[in-house]
């Protein structure tokens, strides 16, 4: 059973500031991971993705992809009240065509 | 274009009830997926199907069944229906199998009395 693990609970963060988000998963054979974005109510939106170690930025959005670590985080600089959501972490294996989703992690930004 | 619609929204069920979920895009995408989505749960994977004519069980098949109707229909049915499958159901879409993007429906909320 591959693992995607978001085990954080809500985040409270002021707007304004860095909110951080984290994600391990089990299988080291990973290829591809995504941030989705969920809001209330609503179906998942992909935000992003990384294949490569290291860091992507695209806006106010950074992911970062450790593969030795086994770990893929997402920043949202200077976040704002419309942040607020549940960020979904997914991975696709290797020799996978699924994806597995993490838990989900709710970011609630205080104006 | 309307994407990837999903119908029912709403539905409620009384338990040994039958009824089947429909999803339609119209994106001409190749691979198309049935998920679930409980409270803490995240979402898992019903079924999916890589392309026409395939489908394939996901994390969570048992008492689901699939049809693939053609390239742009994939419905879920639940031949008797169960208080454990009360869920909020999606279906997403992508270009071809290992695609990148995931485009998900609206989804389909779902209670089983």
């Amino acid at each position: 059973q591959k693992e995607v693990e978001q085990n954080s609970g809500p985040l409270s963060v002021p707007e304004g500031a860095i909110a951080s988000l984290n994600c391990t998963y089990s299988d080291r054979g990973s290829q591809s991971f995504f941030w989705y974005r969920q809001y209330s109510g609503k179906s998942p939106e992909l935000i992003m993705s990384i294949y490569s170690n290291g860091d992507k930025e695209d806006g106010r959005f950074t992911a970062q992809l450790n593969k030795a670590s086994q770990y893929v985080s997402l920043l949202i600089r200077d976040s704002q009240p419309s942040d607020s959501a549940t960020y979904l972490c997914a991975v696709r294996y290797y020799g996978n065509n699924r994806l597995a989703f993490g838990k989900g992690n709710q970011v609630v930004v205080i104006p | 274009n309307a994407g990837v619609t999903q119908t029912p929204k709403f539905q409620v069920l009384k338990t040994g009830q039958s009824m089947t979920l429909q999803c339609a895009q119209d994106m001409n995408h190749n691979s198309m997926y049935w998920y679930r989505q409980d409270p803490g749960m995240g979402l898992r994977l019903i079924y999916y199907s890589a392309s026409e004519g395939t489908t394939d069980k996901g994390e969570v098949p048992n008492g689901y069944n699939v049809s693939r109707l053609n390239k742009r229909e994939f419905s879920l049915r639940l031949e008797s229906a169960a208080p454990s499958q009360t869920s909020v159901y999606f279906c997403a879409t992508v270009l071809s199998n290992g695609a990148d993007t995931q485009y998900f429906g609206p989804g389909t909320r779902l209670t089983v009395l």
